[in-house]
């Protein structure tokens, strides 16, 4: 079975342009995750999706993050415009509708914004 | 005060050590509690859960205090192949999604 794939693995550009950062889920989980790790510091969550819907998205960082998921199926992270401080690690995981706290991640778009 | 506070190590142990690592978490509303693992530059997995009544599986063994709001990982045996960083992580629904993760704290184990 494939795992959550997430692209690109690697992202250079410069402040102010736009990055969209793609994450195809494991098949079936209606679940899907967005976590940033910042360097330095620990992981933190961004938003979770319920199929198409977005559930929760109490940890995005303000407007110039958009998540969308259209079809329940992979999502997109788009960043714009891309700030310094906005260079990490971005994470998707997905799970499985009652599985609790059992994520599987992918290994991550690392972002770096000059 | 970081939601979920831990030793970030690095504990550097010789093969066939036990190594313990603990992790305090400041919202005593947490419901549950897992131990995930992340390999040098990867992706995280879930290591394990961590059950009131404290829970085994082959050499690692979970505890919870939720009275004093700790949570430990016990190793025994310890492999090369356990050097990783283990992250403590919460979440504040019975759910478990939002996950809350410590920083980590790294284990290099050498022979």
């Amino acid at each position: 079975e494939a795992g959550v794939t997430q692209f690109p693995s690697h992202s250079v550009i410069e402040k102010g342009q736009t990055v969209t950062l793609r994450c195809d889920p494991i098949s079936g989980h209606d679940n899907l995750y967005w976590y940033r790790r910042v360097m330095g510091k620990e992981i933190k969550f961004l938003l979770h999706f319920v199929k198409e819907s977005k559930q929760d998205e109490s940890g995005m960082p303000n407007n110039r993050f958009l998540a969308e998921r259209t079809g329940g199926t992979y999502s997109t992270l788009k960043v714009q415009p891309a700030e310094l401080e906005d260079s990490g690690v971005y994470f998707c995981a997905s799970s499985h509708s009652g599985r609790t706290g059992e994520l599987f991640f992918g290994e991550g778009s690392r972002l770096t914004v000059l | 005060r970081k939601e979920v506070e831990q030793d970030p190590g690095p504990f550097n142990v010789p093969e066939g050590a036990t190594v313990a690592f603990n992790c305090t978490y400041s919202n005593s509303a947490s419901q549950s509690f897992f131990w995930y693992r992340q390999d040098c530059r990867k992706e995280p997995k879930l290591l394990m859960s961590v059950y009131s009544s404290g829970n085994e599986d082959g050499r690692f063994t979970a505890q919870l205090n939720r009275a004093s709001q700790y949570i430990s990982l016990l190793i025994r045996d310890s492999k090369l192949s356990d050097s990783a960083t283990y992250l403590c992580v919460v979440t504040l629904n019975q759910a478990g999604t939002a996950l809350i993760f410590g920083k980590g704290t790294t284990l290099s184990v050498s022979s």
